[in-house]
């Protein structure tokens, strides 16, 4: 069965220092990627998605940047945050395309900036 | 117009009650439509998953589509203390990835 796995679970960076957030799928071979913000009391914002090995698309321009070195790895990076980079952030995969595809979320990494 | 309008709530319900959560969205030709139920402080789990209109049922939960209306709901029947969550609702727009609901937070009292 396929799992996803996302860290750190929770963290308190201060404005300016940089971020990184690791998330992996197993059971799977080239998933579609992605990272999504969830602000408190907000819907889930999408930030990037990837369908291949460095292929990263970006939905939002924003203070954040995000890779895929390895088939199952997709890391969310940032060399400065600023206070309104604070949320929970999700990592999901789906099979393939959307369409009839049910997307899978990881269990989130809560950041504070402080 | 938001292409998916979920009424945030908090919805407050006694234990036992029927609930009823609902979405409606833009497009008529969106025929993926999905509920989620995310925890606090968790990952949105997939919950209920329909394909056009239509009812389908999974135990205690009924996923319903509207497509004459561009409207969706989930209902909750006997609910339980456990199912107090945030329920989203999500749609394939046709794009890469899912649209999602901002979500209702339901509280089933005991």
């Amino acid at each position: 069965s396929q799992t996803i796995h996302q860290w750190p679970a929770t963290l308190v960076q201060p404005v300016g220092s940089p971020l990184s957030l690791e998330c992996t799928v197993e059971g799977t071979s080239n998933p579609n990627l992605y990272w999504y913000r969830q602000a408190a009391g907000r819907g889930l914002q999408l930030l990037f998605y990837s369908v291949g090995i460095g292929q990263i698309s970006s939905e939002v321009p924003q203070n954040l940047s995000a890779s895929r070195p390895q088939d199952r790895q997709f890391i969310l990076s940032s060399k400065k945050l600023l206070l309104s980079d604070s949320g929970f952030y999700l990592c999901a995969w789906t099979r393939g395309t959307v369409s009839g595809n049910t997307i899978y979320f990881g269990e989130g990494s809560w950041l504070t900036v402080v | 117009q938001k292409e998916v309008e979920q009424d945030p709530g908090p919805l407050s319900v006694p234990e036992g009650a029927i609930v009823s959560l609902n979405c409606t969205y833009s497009n008529s030709a969106f025929q993926y439509f999905m509920w989620y139920r995310q925890y606090s402080r968790k990952g949105p789990e997939l919950l209920m998953y329909t394909y056009s209109s239509g009812n389908k049922e999974d135990g205690r939960f009924t996923a319903q589509v509207d497509k004459s209306s561009k409207y969706i709901s989930l209902f909750i029947r006997d609910s339980q203390p456990s199912d107090s969550a945030t329920y989203l609702c999500a749609i394939d727009t046709g794009r890469r990835a899912l649209t999602f609901g901002s979500g209702t937070r339901l509280q089933v009292q005991p």
